[in-house]
């Protein structure tokens, strides 16, 4: 079955700097990628999302890139503020009924530090 | 508005007592999930269910149980046989035909189980 790996687990970074947090998966079937923010005692919440006949997409600060040869992804936020703050999670996962539930990382949170 | 609604937020239960965990949506979706989070485990997939008087076990089904009677409900039992209980709890929903296809998953905000 689908394994989503996760990196860094924590990441520190200085208000306007980038943040960049990689995940790999190991089904080339794998075709939906999403990325879920969680803040502290709330659900996670869906900002971003790639397709796999998609290379990138952007929307404003946070983009998203893949690399289907590699089987890879990656976040990106630019110009980090203190409410970047949070637990951010990648997911994969493929076709329909069982084999599109999403298989998600394990996290990474991320500090922004004012 | 639209949304997940799980509850109570917090919930407290002796050792050895099922307890039930609520969750309700109004989002019309089909397929609903149940998955449990730990710290630094990520989020695993207890059930789902893709329509009504449906589900199948998820990765980590044992000591739980789920009943799907109604499309909007989808309430997740936490039986005594389940053996590290405590953990936080997220109720999720997905539109799309039979449970999604490239849709992404609505949460809610999720139950702190605690059992001592």
């Amino acid at each position: 079955g689908e394994n989503v790996e996760q990196h860094p687990s924590t990441l520190s970074v200085q208000e306007g700097d980038s943040a960049v947090i990689k995940c790999t998966y190991s089904d080339s079937a794998s075709n939906y990628f999403p990325w879920y923010k969680q803040e502290l005692g709330k659900g996670p919440q869906l900002i971003i999302d790639i397709r796999s006949n998609v290379g990138e997409k952007k929307d404003q600060r946070i983009a998203v890139t893949l690399n289907k040869t590699a089987k890879h992804f990656s976040l990106h936020i630019t110009e980090t503020q203190p409410e970047d703050s949070a637990v951010y999670f990648c997911a994969a996962s493929r076709g329909r009924g069982s084999q599109g539930n999403l298989i998600f990382g394990k996290g990474t949170k991320l500090s922004v530090k004012p | 508005d639209g949304g997940i609604t799980q509850s109570p937020k917090y919930l407290f239960r002796k050792e050895g007592q099922n307890v039930t965990l609520s969750c309700e949506q109004n989002l019309n979706h089909d397929a609903m999930y149940w998955y449990r989070q730990d710290p630094g485990q990520g989020l695993r997939l207890i059930y789902y269910s893709q329509i009504v008087n449906d589900f199948q076990k998820g990765d980590i089904a044992e000591g739980y149980s789920v009943s799907r009677e109604k499309k909007e409900s989808f309430p997740l039992t936490v039986t005594s046989a389940q053996k590290n209980p405590t953990a936080f709890y997220l109720c999720a929903s997905r539109g799309g035909r039979l449970g999604g296809y490239n849709s992404p998953l609505h949460f809610g905000n999720g139950t702190r189980l605690t059992v001592t």
